[in-house]
């Protein structure tokens, strides 16, 4: 039972337009998420965090927001750049033990 | 530069055999995880360490997988008797502490033929 959802596996968008990836959770009782960013044959790279006491943070062009009522939460990416296709992935903290993957949105950025 | 290294990147063996890989992380961070990836999957937990304990194993991790982290630096990684199964990415990531951010070394590749 996947505690972490991505649902598209694939996100094709023209550069200069916004990409948003989705993520749902199961469990209402994660407080603290995030988002990682993974080239083929690297390891995931740290892109942006959100704990629930907020809705919405930003960082540049990524802007992560949560919705708790809905267990859901997105990232936005504006403007997307080709350098941005990659995977990626949503976290989230499983009780201060480890982190919870989703299984990852390849996200393709065309020029 | 994320903070950790492991070695080899890449490893392939054959059925049965076994395997070790190495995670160093440049400095002393507080802990240490282990995940493994297969295709079209997220990173799976298999264990990790704050300073030399090993305080939490995932059922993902057999009686084939054993970790260590002497004197709370580098962890290796030992998977006895390879199967094809185990053919995969492990990675290796730090964090300065609890619900803290996780910053993951380049991974090893397995390939069990």
């Amino acid at each position: 039972d996947q505690q972490v959802k991505q649902n598209s596996p694939s996100l094709s968008v023209q550069e200069g337009r916004i990409s948003i990836l989705n993520c749902d959770y199961t469990n209402s009782m994660f407080d603290y998420f995030l988002w990682y960013k993974k080239y083929p044959a690297e390891g995931p790279t740290f892109l942006i965090s959100i704990s629930s006491i907020k809705d919405k943070n930003e960082d540049g062009r990524f802007t992560v927001f949560l919705n708790k009522s809905a267990k859901h939460l997105s990232l936005h990416i504006v403007p997307s750049q080709p350098g941005d296709s990659a995977v990626y992935f949503c976290a989230v903290d499983n009780y201060g033990q480890n982190f919870v993957f989703g299984p990852g949105t390849r996200l393709s950025v065309l020029p | 530069d994320t903070g950790v290294s492991q070695d080899p990147r890449h490893k392939i063996t054959k059925r049965g055999q076994n395997v070790t890989f190495r995670c160093d992380p440049i400095s002393e961070h507080n802990r240490l995880y282990w995940y493994r990836q297969t295709l079209g999957q997220g990173p799976e937990f298999l264990t990790y360490f704050q300073n030399e304990a090993q305080l939490e194993k995932s059922r993902l991790l057999s009686d084939r997988f054993s970790a260590e982290r002497p004197k709370g630096s580098f962890s290796t990684l030992e998977i006895q008797r390879t199967e094809q199964g185990d053919s995969a990415m492990y990675l290796c990531a730090w964090t300065s502490g609890r619900r803290e951010t996780q910053y993951f070394g380049p991974g090893t590749r397995l390939l069990v033929l």
